[in-house]
């Protein structure tokens, strides 16, 4: 089952330009987490977000979490051809931990 | 160094048979998930354990998918009696411990064909 929904579902942008995705989730979490994929180097960890927590920074990354709507953003600023990839979000909730995860957001940044 | 290795990478098969999936965590970590993942979308949870046992089957399809971790490290997911339906690039993920608060690291994958 997924939990969470991700928008838009494909972005395009360029080179040095901030992409923004959304996540939206449905039940009451623990935490949330970002993960990028790509065909080169699989599935790998952004960044966790607590539910006590609002926001988060690491690098050039930015995450939000407004736990009211259930809903949490990334974005990536500066943006670089190398993060041309599908970005997911996870969560996990209550005594689970198992990760559900979104859709994803397919990020293209042209060079 | 070493990651989480998965093989084989590749794997296509004949509907009805029966197929096995492994996993490398990386060493020390005690809790290893298997989830699976279509074309387009997020992966799907399929089960976890937590040292050799499985905490959670939860997300397990049917009884014709099976796993083990017989001592606590390396994991084998098992498909009996294949279909088309089960083509997937399967993945495995260790993490230091199952908490909600540990870094689970993904291995390649296995892609399964069944044809």
């Amino acid at each position: 089952s997924q939990q969470g929904e991700e928008d838009p579902q494909a972005l395009s942008i360029q080179e040095g330009e901030n992409a923004t995705m959304n996540c939206s989730y449905k039940t009451s979490i623990n935490n949330l987490q970002w993960y990028r994929q790509n065909s080169g180097r699989g599935l790998v960890h952004l960044i966790l977000i607590r539910s006590n927590e609002r926001e988060k920074h690491s690098g050039r990354l930015r995450v939000t979490l407004d736990t009211s709507k259930k809903s949490s953003s990334l974005l990536i600023t500066a943006s670089r051809a190398a993060d041309t990839a599908s970005y997911f979000c996870a969560t996990n909730a209550g005594n689970n931990r198992k990760l559900i995860w979104g859709l994803g957001t397919s990020l293209a940044v042209n060079p | 160094g070493a990651g989480v290795s998965q093989t084989p990478s590749n794997k296509v098969t004949e509907k009805g048979k029966y197929v096995e999936l492994r996993c490398d965590p990386i060493s020390g970590h005690t809790a290893l998930y298997w989830y699976r993942q279509s074309l387009g979308q997020g992966p799907e949870f399929l089960i976890y354990f937590q040292g050799t046992g499985a905490a959670d089957d939860s997300g397990l399809p049917n009884d014709r998918f099976f796993a083990v971790r017989p001592e606590g490290s390396v994991s084998t997911l098992k498909i009996q009696r294949t279909e088309r339906g089960d083509s997937a690039v399967y993945l495995c993920a260790s993490s230091l411990y199952a908490s909600d608060y540990n870094e689970q690291f993904f291995g390649p994958g296995t892609r399964l064909t069944v044809l």
